[in-house]
């Protein structure tokens, strides 16, 4: 199974400021035949259900604020959101959907500071 | 308006089967696959199996001697069922519209309590 580790656990910020969530996998999520990252970015707050921001690394899901910006290749992604807004405070995770079974990283959660 | 929802006892005893339904509507089961994906209370995702829109399915490794999951395409419904639950299988449990842009679309999710 891919592992996927993310980092940090908790991240306690400001209105206004930029945040960086990291995302490694034990192996490469990079297609060689269509040249695309199967890793796809989630929030999720308390009692809903996840919704997608980011997939294939860096295409922005349909209605996602250009804040939220995903980049990265191979094994290292990283999810920034750029000047934080109330509403953006949640748990963040990151999936690998390159192989079965898919696999998420544990989390992380955005709190305000 | 593409919709998923789950539904299914909340309660079950440890070693019986759980039952899950997801009906769907805003698109068709012959052209979009279905996944399930549950949820501990305060952990991460967990992907469980798929239904392709073919009728194939995939299931996690760590599930498969447990879990099947079916379909009714007239129904418009996706159907899971696990055996021998135990208490570390309560959470929250979704069903999720599969395409190039993964869990696109999520069912409200149904809580599941493994207890006597």
């Amino acid at each position: 199974d891919i592992v996927m580790t993310q980092s940090p656990f908790s991240l306690a910020v400001s209105e206004g400021e930029m945040v960086t969530i990291n995302c490694k996998s034990s192996q490469s999520l990079l297609s060689s035949g269509n040249q695309k990252n199967y890793l796809a970015w989630y929030q999720q707050k308390p009692g809903q259900s996840p919704k997608l921001l980011i997939y294939y690394a860096s295409t922005r899901q349909s209605g996602v604020p250009d804040r939220f910006i995903g980049s990265g290749s191979g094994t290292d992604f990283t999810l920034t959101i750029s000047d934080v807004q109330a509403e953006d405070l949640a748990d963040y995770y990151c999936l690998q959907h390159y192989s079965y079974p898919y696999t998420f990283g544990a989390g992380t959660k955005l709190e305000l500071k | 308006q593409v919709q998923l929802k789950e539904s299914g006892p909340g309660l079950v005893q440890p070693s019986e089967t759980l039952s899950l339904t997801c009906t769907v509507s805003g698109f068709s089961l012959t052209s979009y696959s279905v996944s399930w994906v549950r949820q501990p209370s305060g952990k991460g995702p967990e992907w469980m199996g798929r239904m392709w829109y073919d009728g194939d399915t995939a299931y996690n490794s760590a599930l498969k001697s447990r879990l099947s999951i079916s379909r009714d395409t007239s129904k418009n419904q996706v159907f899971l069922k696990m055996n021998s639950l135990q208490t570390d299988d309560t959470g929250t449990y979704y069903c999720t519209r599969d395409s190039y842009n993964p869990f696109a679309y999520w069912g409200q999710g149904t809580l599941v309590t493994v207890s006597s």
